[in-house]
């Protein structure tokens, strides 16, 4: 069974570019939510995707957006970058098979803005 | 969201127990206790969950206090691999996608283990 894979794992972009970044949900899981997750800080919920639309967000503008593809794979893409946006960025994927609805995290993508 | 309070760090020798506390006193009926660990430079990582009764997995164990409004994760014989921050977090256990069923991660206990 294959985990969450994300990538890149590392990215440096500058302030008002564009960032997409990408993850592999674990086989089977048709759920996928993004965190970002600053420094010394907890994760922090961007928003959920199930059956490929949006099904939840937390307290995140609209220049953060994504996509659940029908092999349940995602993309979190920003606009306009800002120098607060530089964090690690994980996904997290579920099942609603699943009693618990435990969620498993790939490994993140740290990104810098500079 | 339902809050949880715990100590934001923790030392423990190696081959010893651990008990990690956590505090939610607002918790709801429908509310299950889940526990995530995040070791260095890695995403989050399922640890344990439980209801109203104790649960023993291969990783931890999960002690529920009878009202519900503590809880401690042991972990039985701390290792060097066990440091990590913990995170007690509380989730609706009816809910399974949206914003509801969203994992709310306080600052967590960063444990230590020393030889």
């Amino acid at each position: 069974e294959t985990g969450v894979t994300q990538s890149p794992t590392h990215l440096i972009k500058t302030r008002g570019q564009q960032v997409t970044l990408r993850c592999s949900s674990q086989s089977g899981h048709n759920t996928v939510s993004w965190y970002q997750q600053a420094l010394g800080q907890g994760p922090q919920f961007i928003f959920q995707y199930y059956r490929e639309e949006e099904n939840g967000r937390g307290n995140f503008p609209p220049r953060f957006s994504g996509l659940q593809f029908p092999n349940y794979s995602s993309e979190l893409n920003v606009n306009a970058l800002e120098l607060d946006d530089s964090a690690l960025y994980l996904c997290a994927s579920s099942s609603t098979a699943l009693v618990g609805n435990e969620q498993f995290f790939g490994p993140g993508t740290r990104l810098t803005v500079l | 969201d339902a809050k949880t309070t715990q100590p934001n760090s923790m030392e423990s020798n190696e081959e010893e127990p651990v008990h990690l506390p956590c505090n939610h006193s607002t918790i709801s009926g429908t509310d299950y206790i889940h526990w995530y660990r995040q070791l260095p430079s890695q995403g989050p990582e399922y640890v344990i969950h439980g209801l109203t009764s104790n649960v023993n997995n291969r990783m931890a164990s999960l002690a529920i206090a009878e009202d519900r409004k503590s809880s401690t994760l042991i972990l039985h014989r701390a290792t060097l691999r066990d440091a990590a921050v913990y995170y007690c977090i509380l989730r609706d256990g009816h809910i399974y996608t949206g914003t509801a069923s969203k994992l709310t991660f306080g600052t967590g206990t960063r444990l230590q283990v020393t030889l």
